[in-house]
């Protein structure tokens, strides 16, 4: 099956700084979606991004499905972007889930 | 206020017992998921269904079984099959059938096996 990869599995930034978010994908896919779970285990569906770029205030995401991954940049990071970020792939029938990156930002 | 809610939050059972976790969404969606996460792991799919009184299994269904019945419902229920039942048990749901659409995720139920 398709295999989810996303780096780096830690990050703990100071508030006020910038990030970037890797996920890569084995295979072709028909849809990408990032996630952030915050720590009480709630997930937020941040962006639906198969291709191209979509900016959402200090979030933005690119896919470049040719070459197989995907970016969720974060600028300016708060205190509560803290949690974990899961990138997911759907192909066919199956939806996966990469194993996430735990992002902690300290005031 | 629109939105999917998942019951109990917390639940406990003994071994060999079966137990039943709710999902109701009043977002009129038509799929609905059920996802398991263990600590530290991404999440993995259970069941999915596309439409009222049909469904199909994901990765990781064995010791599991769902019904949907309504549109708005779709319980789980974890069966002393599953081997390893302690999880964190997630509900979404999306507007249109399959897979390639915007899910939308419940606050979860914590299922603790003794």
């Amino acid at each position: 099956g398709i295999q989810v990869e996303q780096s780096p599995p830690d990050l703990i930034l100071q508030e006020g700084a910038n990030s970037t978010l890797r996920c890569n994908f084995s295979d072709s896919v028909n849809n990408l979606q990032w996630f952030h779970q915050n720590p009480w285990g709630q997930l937020i569906n941040l962006f639906y991004i198969p291709s191209g770029t979509k900016q959402n205030g200090r979030l933005s995401a690119t896919t470049v499905a040719t070459e197989r991954y995907s970016l969720l940049y974060i600028s300016s990071s708060q205190t509560t972007d803290s949690g974990v970020y899961f990138c997911a792939v759907s192909y066919g029938q199956n939806f996966v889930f990469g194993p996430g990156t735990r992002l902690s930002v300290l005031p | 206020d629109g939105g999917i809610t998942q019951s109990p939050k917390y639940l406990f059972r003994k071994e060999g017992q079966n137990v039943t976790l709710s999902c109701e969404q009043n977002l009129n969606h038509d799929a609905m998921y059920w996802y398991r996460q263990d600590p530290g792991q991404g999440l993995r799919l259970i069941y999915y269904s596309q439409i009222v009184n049909d469904f199909q299994k994901g990765d990781i269904a064995e010791g599991y079984s769902v019904s949907r019945e309504k549109k708005e419902s779709f319980p789980l229920t974890v069966t002393s099959a599953q081997k390893n039942p302690t999880a964190f048990y997630l509900c979404a749901s999306s507007v249109t059938s399959g897979l390639t659409d915007t899910q939308y995720f419940g606050p979860g139920t914590r299922l603790t096996v003794l």
